[in-house]
């Protein structure tokens, strides 16, 4: 079953803007992912954030953790026109044998 | 990084044959794979988790008799549709990981589509 919700669902911004999307989640987590999909192909790795961290950064993605609140953020800045995509957060549940629950995922459309 | 390939990469089928898609790690070794289905506009849903050497752990509501899996080698799983139909049609998507990893791979992706 879906364990968490993304808001927005879809987010139309211009190239240049910065996207943020958010997830909630939950349960306790070991860890929490980023994924982002284009239409129609698999799954591309952004960046894992354990939950023992609040922030990270990966080139111009920053993700936020806060465990209190079992909340992430996605932060993409200066997009790009090839940043259209779907984005998912998955969590690692703990105790769940590595398995990740997704998202319901946000579609960014970044306009040229 | 780690690479995961799925093949067929899609497939169309009538409906009551049986479907075979394979998942494989190309160049680490995959101690778990996990198999996903996605519906149009939706997110990923679980369908089973499998070791290599055991049996799947299918999650609920997913029928194991119809969704047979079998992970026989440490990088390659497969996953086979039988008695197909037309409510089957999704897309399906692997993932592995190595030993204690904490990142699961993602491969391409196989559209289903049962007529």
């Amino acid at each position: 079953s879906q364990q968490g919700e993304e808001d927005p669902q879809a987010l139309s911004i211009q190239e240049g803007e910065n996207a943020t999307m958010n997830c909630s989640y939950k349960t306790s987590i070991n860890n929490l992912q980023w994924y982002r999909q284009n239409s129609g192909r698999g799954l591309v790795h952004l960046i894992l954030i354990r939950s023992n961290e609040r922030e990270k950064h990966s080139g111009r993605l920053r993700v936020t953790l806060d465990t209190s609140k079992k909340s992430s953020s996605l932060l993409i800045t200066a997009s790009r026109a090839a940043d259209t995509a779907s984005y998912f957060c998955a969590t690692d549940a703990r105790g769940s044998a590595r398995q990740l629950t997704f998202g319901s995922g946000t579609q960014l459309t970044v306009l040229p | 990084g780690a690479v995961v390939s799925q093949h067929p990469s899609r497939v169309i089928c009538k409906s009551g044959t049986s479907v075979k898609i394979e998942c494989r790690s190309l160049d680490f070794q995959a101690t778990t794979m996990f198999w996903y289905r996605q519906f149009p506009k939706q997110s990923l849903m679980l369908m089973a988790t499998s070791n290599e050497g055991s049996k799947a752990t299918y999650e609920q509501g997913v029928e194991k008799d119809k969704f047979l899996i079998n992970h026989a080698s440490l990088t390659l799983s497969t996953l086979t549709v039988t008695s197909a139909h037309p409510e089957d049609s999704s897309f399906y998507i692997c993932s592995a990981s190595g030993p204690g990893g904490e990142t699961q791979y993602f491969g391409p992706g196989t559209r289903l589509l049962v007529l």
